[in-house]
């Protein structure tokens, strides 16, 4: 299984709704990253858990609330959003080191989840 | 922190010509890992090709092919026999060889036509 599995697909919500978005891989990556990206932008990076432990937060507001229950599963808790908030969010995966040529420093990206906060 | 630039927002290529993309990164590592990633309209975000810096030799996959400088910390991108698939935004990014070094710096990408 070489694939980021990200659900759902779209998502609208209201700025009072609570939601989930939800991210699952099943290479062994012990790294998982949430990255927001809006149209014809890079991503920016949100979140990276390293061995289930939050390793870098990227400044970003409360009302994301990042969770990385085992090593194959990454959430992210959204709560009173902003219309700004609406984006591609895209969780993505790797080794959690760099070494070599084994392949094994790639950044493997889910589909994204589309969402709208109205 | 590492920074990586792409010059050339946007760029086209008649269908079965050969385009080159620029990407540079300002860096003071000697050993890191460089990409190319390609995000075609439907979203998904796949990986092109990779550079290993320890490596001289360029790193090709079949149609793409890169042009790494590492004394200039250039890093282009030839798509040879462009097709329409092919038509996306392509990032550049840059990642750290240290131990447990988990970020990923991306360029701000160039936008790719096709023309038939």
């Amino acid at each position: 299984d070489t694939e980021v599995t990200q659900t759902p697909k779209h998502l609208v919500m209201g700025m009072t709704n609570k939601k989930s978005l939800k991210c699952e891989q099943h290479m062994g990556h012990r790294a998982m990253y949430w990255y927001k990206q809006k149209a014809k932008k890079p991503p920016e990076l949100m979140f990276v858990y390293s061995y289930e432990k939050l390793s870098i937060n990227e400044s970003v507001p409360s009302r994301f609330s990042p969770e990385c229950p085992n090593s194959s599963l990454l959430n992210l808790h959204l709560h009173a959003l902003q219309p700004e908030d609406s984006a591609l969010y895209l969780c993505a995966s790797s080794q959690a080191w760099g070494l070599g040529d084994s392949g094994a420093n790639v950044l493997t990206f889910g589909a994204g989840s589309r969402l709208t906060v109205l | 922190a590492q920074t990586v630039t792409q010059s050339q927002p946007e760029m086209s290529v008649q269908e079965a010509e050969t385009v080159t993309l620029s990407c540079t990164y300002d860096t003071s590592e000697s050993d890191y890992y460089l990409f190319w990633y390609k995000q075609p309209p439907s979203r998904q975000m796949i990986l092109v090709i990779r550079q290993e810096a320890y490596k001289q030799q360029n790193a090709t996959e079949n149609r793409f092919s890169v042009n790494f400088q590492k004394a200039a910390k250039s890093f282009s991108l030839k798509i040879s026999d462009s097709q329409l698939g092919d038509a996306a935004m392509y990032f550049c990014a840059y990642r750290s060889a240290r131990v447990f070094s988990n970020q990923f710096y991306f360029g701000t990408g160039t936008s790719l036509t096709v023309i038939p």
